[in-house]
């Protein structure tokens, strides 16, 4: 069973930092692009960067390029978020998905990032 | 970059009822990567639909994916009180993932 685990939100001050991470289970992680999509409260989905298995080929989003940093870690199948100069406007719910193909079949539960003075 | 507009906002129907979900990109989207998800509250998104149309495993019959080019289409023939829920499509290109702003499901 495909099981993907997001840790490392909370609270944090505009201009802070903060890293995420995904715990994946149950699949072979070096095969699979990875990516992380966030969820504003009470707003839609938005793709944020993804990964491919190797992690030689990354993509962001426009609204976090050059803030943010998407890595993995193969070994310990964990995928990674550095989040530089967080904005009121990162406050969200980071999901961690598995893409089959040009869809996300597999999500995990996602976790919270507050960024508040 | 490729807009998905969906419509309407919010629908207001009863259980029993069609319900027709629409999605409508600002260029024209190969079927194959045009997908449709279910968002109940507190939940994370679960894959209905992919390809435009094909339903993903597990997902009942009475969802339906149809559509192509810059006009898709879901469609929940009878709805079910679990239904009610927020919708979203998805496509993929250019190395980079848009969603729709989504479609609210609420009882009337």
């Amino acid at each position: 069973e495909v099981q993907l685990v997001e840790s490392g939100g909370g609270l944090v001050q505009p201009g802070g930092s903060l890293r995420l991470s995904c715990s994946a289970s149950g699949f072979s992680f070096s095969t699979y692009t990875m990516n992380w999509v966030r969820q504003a409260p009470g707003k839609g989905l938005e793709w944020v960067s993804s990964i491919s298995g190797s992690s030689r080929t990354i993509y962001y989003a426009d609204s976090v390029k050059g803030r943010f940093t998407i890595s993995r870690d193969n070994a310990k199948n964990s995928l990674y978020l550095q989040m530089n100069s967080l904005r009121a406007e990162d406050t969200a719910v980071y999901y961690c998905a598995r893409p089959d193909g040009p869809h996300f079949r597999y999500w995990g539960q996602g976790t919270l990032v507050t960024v508040s003075s | 970059e490729i807009v998905l507009t969906q419509s309407p906002g919010t629908l207001s129907l009863s259980p029993g009822e069609r319900a027709t979900l629409s999605c409508r990109a600002s260029q024209g989207v190969s079927s194959p990567y045009l997908a449709w998800y279910q968002q109940r509250p507190g939940q994370a998104p679960r894959l209905l639909i992919y390809g435009a149309s094909t339903r993903a495993t597990g997902i009942p019959d009475r969802f339906s994916g149809s559509g192509s080019g810059t006009d898709f289409t879901l469609t929940i023939s009878r709805l079910e009180p679990e239904d009610f829920a927020v919708y979203y499509c998805q496509q993929y290109g250019s190395f980079m993932y848009t969603f729709g702003q989504g479609t609210k499901l609420e009882i009337k």
